[in-house]
């Protein structure tokens, strides 16, 4: 398995400003993800990021509002932009170990958006 | 399309009963992989299982075991002599080979009354 940390935990936000979350991994991984679980909900995906290219972004989300970062094989940063109260969520990075198909999450970040 | 549905919303049992949570899946693919996870309170989500699609054979580790069922489409989880440990969110999931993406179903509470 990998270790997955993020940061920050959780935060209360204000609308119309933005938070970035970072995402760390114990090593190097190629694809990381970002996923999203709204209150009571299960998990959607955001976005795939992979080192050194753009990322792809799943349908009803875009770049302009999400985002995302992937400077190096272990860390990759996403930003929820301009926020409402309906980006309230848990975001989730996830890595996977490549041809395992197992996908291994992070704590999450509990953002909360008055 | 890819889909996974898990019927049971909320599950509770008391301690020690044994508890299954059920879970169907729709593919148009022939490969392709199963998961479960868990989510405790805390929010984490803990990898519990992967299953390919080429491998029906039924796994049991300590109190869990999964039954893979490809003429039904179903991957369900079973918890043996269950204990309030056990109490969390449970998500059935589904990726195509070659995809990397995690499909989920929207969860199965399960609360293990003393």
């Amino acid at each position: 398995s990998a270790v997955i940390s993020q940061k920050p935990s959780r935060d209360i936000c204000q609308r119309g400003t933005s938070l970035t979350i970072q995402c760390q991994v114990d090593s190097q991984v190629t694809m990381m993800f970002w996923y999203r679980q709204q209150p009571g909900q299960s998990l959607t995906l955001i976005a795939t990021a992979n080192q050194g290219s753009e990322a792809t972004y799943e349908s009803g989300f875009v770049i302009d509002k999400f985002p995302i970062s992937r400077p190096n094989l272990t860390f990759s940063t996403l930003t929820v932009s301009n926020m409402s109260p309906e980006d309230s969520s848990i975001y989730l990075c996830s890595v996977d170990r490549g041809d395992s198909y197992e996908q291994y999450f992070g704590p999450g970040t509990r953002l909360t958006v008055t | 399309a890819q889909k996974v549905t898990q019927a049971q919303t909320e599950i509770s049992v008391v301690e020690k009963e044994d508890v299954t949570l059920d879970c169907v899946y729709e593919t148009r693919d022939t490969t392709y992989y199963l998961f479960w996870y868990k989510q405790p309170p805390s929010g984490e989500l803990v990898f519990l299982i992967r299953r390919n699609s080429f491998d029906e054979q039924n796994e049991i580790s300590g109190r869990y075991s999964w039954n893979f069922q490809k003429s039904t489409s179903s991957f369900n989880f079973t918890i043996t002599a269950s204990q309030v440990v056990d109490s969390a969110v449970y998500f059935c999931a589904l990726t195509q080979t070659g995809a990397n993406n995690l499909f989920f179903g929207t969860g199965t509470r399960l609360t293990v009354i003393p």
